[in-house]
């Protein structure tokens, strides 16, 4: 039972457009969701997090939304830029644990 | 401050061996937990140490198992290796003291091949 999702696999932008990756979660005990960017070979490195408490942050060109009525969350990249091109995942965490729970991914390409 | 590191970062071994990868966090960070990649099951927890002690664990067979040392450097070890362990093995740290919010860091992996 897959408790994060991220229904894209694949996503393609071009340079200088918005990139919007969605994640949608179905345990409600979720309270800490976190986006990660992954390049092949490589660790996944920490882009930008939320909590259940608020409804977005940013981070530069980097904002995540979360609507916890709908369990759903969506990271905003603007403007893309062709070194974003990676693995985005999204992750979630319950009430202090340290254990997150990952969606499998969305690839996006930006394309100059 | 020096990121997660973990060794060796490439393995290759035969079925039925043993294997033991080795992460040393970030300094200060007390929390390692290690996950598993593989392409069809994305990134999956295998568990969790802090301050010597299994936290939280994952849904993996008791061949998966783990350690932490006093100065939080954490191994873990898979036994009878099978086919289906070949992955990516990531250990991230975080400092784990009981703040809320506290983001993982992740290291750059072992990938691990079971021929």
């Amino acid at each position: 039972d897959q408790q994060v999702k991220q229904n894209s696999p694949s996503l393609s932008v071009q340079e200088g457009r918005i990139s919007i990756l969605n994640c949608d979660y179905t345990n409600s005990m979720f309270d800490y969701f976190l986006w990660y960017k992954k390049y092949p070979a490589e660790g996944p490195t920490f882009l930008i997090s939320i909590s259940s408490i608020k409804d977005k942050n940013e981070d530069g060109r980097f904002t995540v939304f979360l609507n916890k009525s709908a369990k759903h969350l969506s990271l905003h990249i603007v403007p893309s830029q062709p070194g974003d091109s990676a693995v985005y995942f999204c992750a979630a965490r319950e009430g202090g644990s340290e254990k997150l729970v990952f969606g499998k991914g969305t690839k996006l390409t930006v394309n100059p | 401050k020096a990121g997660v590191t973990q060794t060796p970062r490439y393995l290759i071994k035969t079925r039925g061996q043993q294997v033991t990868l080795s992460c040393s966090p970030i300094s200060g960070h007390r929390s390692v937990s290690w996950y598993q990649q593989t392409p069809g099951q994305g990134l999956q927890f295998l568990f969790e140490y802090f301050s010597e002690t299994q936290r939280n664990k994952g849904n993996f067979p008791g061949r998966f198992s783990g350690r932490q040392f006093s100065n939080s450097r954490s191994e873990m070890n898979v036994s009878t290796l099978e086919l289906g362990d070949s992955a990516l093995y990531l250990c991230a740290s975080s400092p784990g003291g009981g703040g809320y919010y506290n983001e993982q860091f992740f290291g750059p992996g072992t990938r691990l091949t079971v021929l």
